[in-house]
């Protein structure tokens, strides 16, 4: 079954902070790997993406690392704001349907002011 | 806001019962995906139409079905309905089957409780 396992769960991480979300991937197909964030009551929302020709992408404070030989990839949010706080998943597809994604089971993110 | 509408918002429902969920994509966008977020879970994809054609399947219930009408609209129908059927249901949509991007843009979900 094709899965993508997600962690930690839950993160509290105080203003100003380093936030690590980790995720690992079983199908070697996967050649598209966005994140999203989600606010309570509110959708999914792309926050950055990543293909395996490239080993790090960076946005802003949020930076994906892949590592395609673990097959890992992560998401790293520099100097966390509380506005941050929200649920994140990371997800995995092939990009011949990208759409078609298989989603983490999300980490639900809080930082202290 | 995404763009893509999802009534209704909130649906209460009693087991064995058969509900309807709808879905309005971004103007011009011709897929649609149905996604369900049980609690303190992921989102499992269950189905995709493009330009009124079902495309992808995932892991989606004999008692579920879905469509896409001419105008891009989609409806998620789920019938006999079972308690462990309360989540959130999405829709997304995207601009084509999401080769280029893949790139999703989701509702704000339509929460089914069955009781």
């Amino acid at each position: 079954q094709q899965q993508v396992k997600q962690s930690p769960q839950s993160l509290i991480v105080q203003k100003g902070g380093i936030s690590i979300i980790n995720c690992a991937y079983e199908n070697t197909a996967f050649d598209y790997f966005p994140w999203y964030q989600q606010f309570p009551g509110k959708g999914p929302a792309l926050l950055i993406a990543i293909r395996p020709d490239v080993s790090e992408k960076k946005e802003g404070r949020f930076t994906i690392s892949f590592n395609k030989s673990a097959k890992q990839f992560s998401l790293h949010i520099m100097d966390s704001q509380p506005g941050d706080s929200a649920t994140y998943f990371c997800a995995a597809s092939i990009s011949t349907n990208a759409g078609k994604s298989t989603f983490g089971d999300g980490t639900t993110l809080t930082v202290k002011p | 806001d995404s763009g893509v509408t999802q009534t209704p918002k909130h649906l209460i429902t009693a087991t064995g019962q058969r509900v309807t969920l709808r879905c309005s994509p971004r103007s011009g966008d011709l897929s649609v995906y149905w996604y369900q977020q049980s609690l303190d879970q992921g989102l499992q994809f269950l189905i995709q139409y493009y330009n009124g054609e079902e495309r992808a399947k995932g892991n989606i219930l004999e008692r579920f079905s879905a469509q896409q009408f001419p105008d891009l609209h989609s409806e998620l129908n789920l019938s006999s309905l079972e308690l462990g059927d309360s989540a959130l249901y999405f829709c997304a949509s995207s601009a084509q089957q999401g080769i280029i991007t893949g790139e999703l843009f989701f509702g704000e979900g339509s929460r089914l409780t069955v009781l």
